[in-house]
């Protein structure tokens, strides 16, 4: 089946550092990627929605100059956190879809990002 | 404000039963709806969806059940399994591209 690899899977850094975060789809193309925060004991929660070829989408909330996404090609995203701070840190998770929109989306194994 | 509900954040049942795992969701506009399953340290996994046209759709032990009218929609799976033993994300779409808004989850023990 359809399989999105993440990496690195976890990651600690220093405050003021930046972190990159890359999600590939191993075996299909993927037009449109999505990534995701998650907070202990919390949903999903969308960041932005990534576009090969053109900007990120940034949902309501998210920094676009800190988290910056590029999808250079239709098997690669990469989300950096630039300048991490403490509260940065959470779990990522990104998504894509073999055949487009959400239906159904196949994620990677997320990255645990601690900011110290 | 919350879309997607799921207002039991765990549940507990004996190996062999059923678990019913429910979602409620605001948003009209939802016309497709997906249950996820995440085990700790690891990005969550398809398991089923159900699209506003049906009110039920089965796939082995995991049966999903849509109520349009009241808005709710529940996951089944029987006979549950100590391998069942997850949190379970219920998911909703408007269709086309809009993203998938999902709910805080249902972390499921199912004991043996």
């Amino acid at each position: 089946g359809a399989v999105v690899s993440q990496h690195p899977s976890r990651v600690i850094c220093k405050s003021g550092t930046s972190v990159k975060i890359e999600c590939r789809s191993l075996d299909f193309q993927a037009t449109t990627m999505f990534w995701y925060r998650q907070f202990p004991k919390q949903s999903l929660m969308l960041m932005a929605t990534s576009n090969e070829g053109s900007k990120a989408t940034y949902e309501q909330g998210v920094e676009k100059d800190k988290f910056l996404i590029n999808h250079a090609s239709l098997t690669l995203s990469t989300l950096t956190v630039t300048s991490a701070h403490p509260e940065d840190s959470s779990f990522y998770i990104c998504s894509a879809s073999s055949n487009g929109g959400n239906s159904p989306l196949h994620f990677g194994n997320g990255t645990r990002l601690t900011v110290t | 404000d919350q879309q997607v509900k799921q207002n039991s954040p765990s549940l507990s049942v004996q190996e062999g039963r059923i678990s019913i795992l429910n979602c409620d969701y605001t948003n009209s506009m939802f016309d497709y709806f997906l249950w996820y399953k995440k085990y700790p340290a690891e990005g969550p996994t398809f398991l089923i969806s159900i699209s506003s046209i049906k009110d039920k759709n089965e796939d082995g032990r995991f049966t999903v059940f849509l109520n349009k009218s009241a808005k709710h929609l529940s996951l089944h799976i029987v006979p549950s399994q100590p391998g069942d033993s997850a949190v379970y994300f219920c998911a909703a779409s408007a269709g086309g591209n809009t993203p998938l808004v999902f709910g805080k989850g249902t972390r499921l023990s199912v004991i043996a």
